[in-house]
C-alpha cells in the first residue's frame, strides 16, 4: 500500500514562476492537509480539506491555493513563487477529527 | 485561535535516562493531543496521543500526561535509547467541525550513548 505520496521530491524554482505540488493518498481518508515546515517554526497549516469538494484556509494561506476534486488528490499551487516560500512541504491525511494524521514524504522547495 | 508552546527546544540526555517534553495550549476547546516523532530527513509519525477525557496514557517506554485545568500536557520517555534521537512535536486539536491541528515548534532530542 502506497499510503500517501508527494511529488516532486525536491524542486528549485525561479521567483515569479508557478508550480503545483502533488499529493495523493490511497487510504480513502476524508481529510487532507498541507503544511510547511521551517526551522524553528514547526509545522504550519497552509490549507486543509475536510472532504472532497471543500477546502479551507489554515494559518499561512497567502500565496497558495488548493483544490479537492476527488478523495485521493489534494494539489497545492503556488501561483507566483517568492523566496519566502522556500520550505519543506508536507501533505497529510486523516480519517477525520481526532484521528492520526499520516504524512507524506515531503517536498523540498527552493525559490530563487 | 489556538497557540501551542513547547519546551525545551533542545534536550540532551544520557542513554538510559528519562526525557520530558512539555507543551501548553491556549484554547480550552482543544480535546485531542497527539505527539509526533520526526527523524532526520523523514516525515513526522504519530507515536502517542491522548484525549481530554483521560489524564495519562502509556505505551511501553512512552507516556503522555494531560492537565486540562492548567492546559498543559507532557511527553515522558523512559530508558532512552539512541534511536529515540529525533525531533518531537506536540499538537492540540479541536474535534469540533474540522480537525484543526496546531503544532508546537518541536523539541530536538539527542540521546548520548
Amino acid at each position: 500500500t502506497a499510503g500517501i505520496t508527494q511529488a516532486p521530491t525536491s524542486q528549485i524554482l525561479a521567483a515569479g514562476r508557478s508550480m503545483t505540488l502533488r499529493c495523493t493518498q490511497d487510504m480513502r481518508h476524508n481529510a487532507m492537509y498541507w503544511y510547511r515546515q521551517d526551522l524553528g517554526l514547526g509545522l504550519r497549516l497552509i490549507h486543509y480539506s475536510n472532504t472532497a469538494g471543500t477546502t479551507g484556509k489554515g494559518e499561512v494561506p497567502d500565496g497558495y491555493s488548493v483544490s479537492r476534486a476527488n478523495t485521493d488528490d489534494f494539489p497545492l499551487t503556488l501561483a507566483s513563487a517568492v523566496p519566502s516560500q522556500t520550505s519543506v512541504y508536507f501533505c497529510a491525511s486523516s480519517a477525520g477529527a481526532g484521528n492520526e494524521q499520516f504524512f507524506g514524504p515531503g517536498t523540498r522547495l527552493t525559490v530563487l | 485561535g489556538e497557540n501551542v508552546e513547547q519546551h525545551p527546544s533542545t534536550l540532551s540526555v544520557q542513554e538510559g535516562d528519562s526525557a520530558v517534553i512539555k507543551c501548553t495550549y491556549s484554547d480550552s476547546a482543544s480535546n485531542y493531543f497527539p505527539w509526533y516523532k520526526q527523524e532526520l530527513g523523514k516525515r513526522p509519525q504519530l507515536i502517542i496521543d491522548i484525549r481530554s477525557n483521560v489524564g495519562e496514557k502509556k505505551d511501553q517506554r512512552i507516556a503522555v500526561t494531560l492537565n486540562k485545568t492548567a492546559k498543559h500536557f507532557s511527553l515522558h520517555i523512559t530508558e532512552t535509547q539512541p534511536e529515540d534521537s529525533a525531533v518531537y512535536f506536540c499538537a492540540a486539536t479541536s474535534l469540533g467541525g474540522y480537525q484543526k491541528v496546531t503544532f508546537g515548534i518541536g523539541t530536538k532530542l539527542q540521546v548520548i550513548p
